[in-house]
């Protein structure tokens, strides 16, 4: 069964670069999370849409954006790269109002290391 | 806001052992609760997913039980296997069914043949 795809797996910038973390849903799933996780620290939301529109918003920085486009996909924008960026960004979808079952689908997650 | 808290923050048990990991939420206006399995450096593998109006949920080896009023969840892995090592996380929904996901931090379970 096809899973979240998240690209790249790794990512490797320097200080005040920026870096653009992609997203693909699992085929028909509307909704769309975005979570950064911090070494050895639970997974934190930033951000999240349904139907191509915000829907929550979590502790994501201004220096990062994100959108979700018309086929659903989400890119994860990330400018003045910061040590402290440094994480493990999970993207996750599902399909909104799907029944009794809502699970949550996880991505592998994109490994940012800003150096 | 909600608060998420995973006890024990670590576990080793020898295989065939039966464990309990513990979870516990502050806010009970949950939408659902969500049991994770997470390996080192890897995604999230959702195990179980109980509702706000459900009292279990049980999958294989593994049973996941949710008491609202009082802000808990367990989840009951039997006859544990050293497959069975890895990060543990429990995940509260929010609200509605938009709403958001907030973590716990885990409980790392180590079974040793």
């Amino acid at each position: 069964a096809a899973g979240v795809i998240q690209s790249p797996r790794h990512l490797i910038k320097e200080k005040r670069e920026t870096a653009t973390l992609k997203c693909y849903p699992i085929p028909r799933h509307d909704t769309v999370y975005w979570y950064q996780q911090g070494p050895g620290q639970d997974p934190q939301f930033l951000i999240s849409f349904y139907e191509k529109m915000q829907s929550d918003k979590g502790s994501i920085p201004d220096r990062f954006s994100a959108q979700q486009f018309s086929d659903y996909h989400s890119e994860l924008n990330m400018s003045s790269l910061e040590l402290g960026d440094s994480a493990l960004y999970f993207c996750a979808s599902k399909k909104l109002n799907s029944g009794v079952e809502e699970k949550l689908f996880f991505g592998s997650g994109t490994q940012l290391s800003v150096l | 806001k909600q608060e998420v808290t995973q006890i024990p923050a670590a576990l080793s048990v020898p295989e065939g052992e039966n464990l309990v990991l513990n979870c516990s939420f502050t806010d009970s206006a949950i939408y659902n609760l969500q049991w994770f399995r997470q390996d080192p450096g890897k995604g999230l593998t959702s195990l179980l997913l109980i509702q706000s109006s459900q009292r279990e949920q049980t999958s294989g080896r593994l049973n996941a039980s949710l008491d609202k009023s009082s802000g808990r969840s367990t989840l009951y892995i039997a006859a544990s296997q050293p497959g069975d090592s890895a990060t543990y996380l429990c995940a509260v929904h929010r609200g509605s069914t938009l709403g958001r996901l907030y973590f716990g931090r885990g409980t790392q379970l180590t079974v040793w043949p």
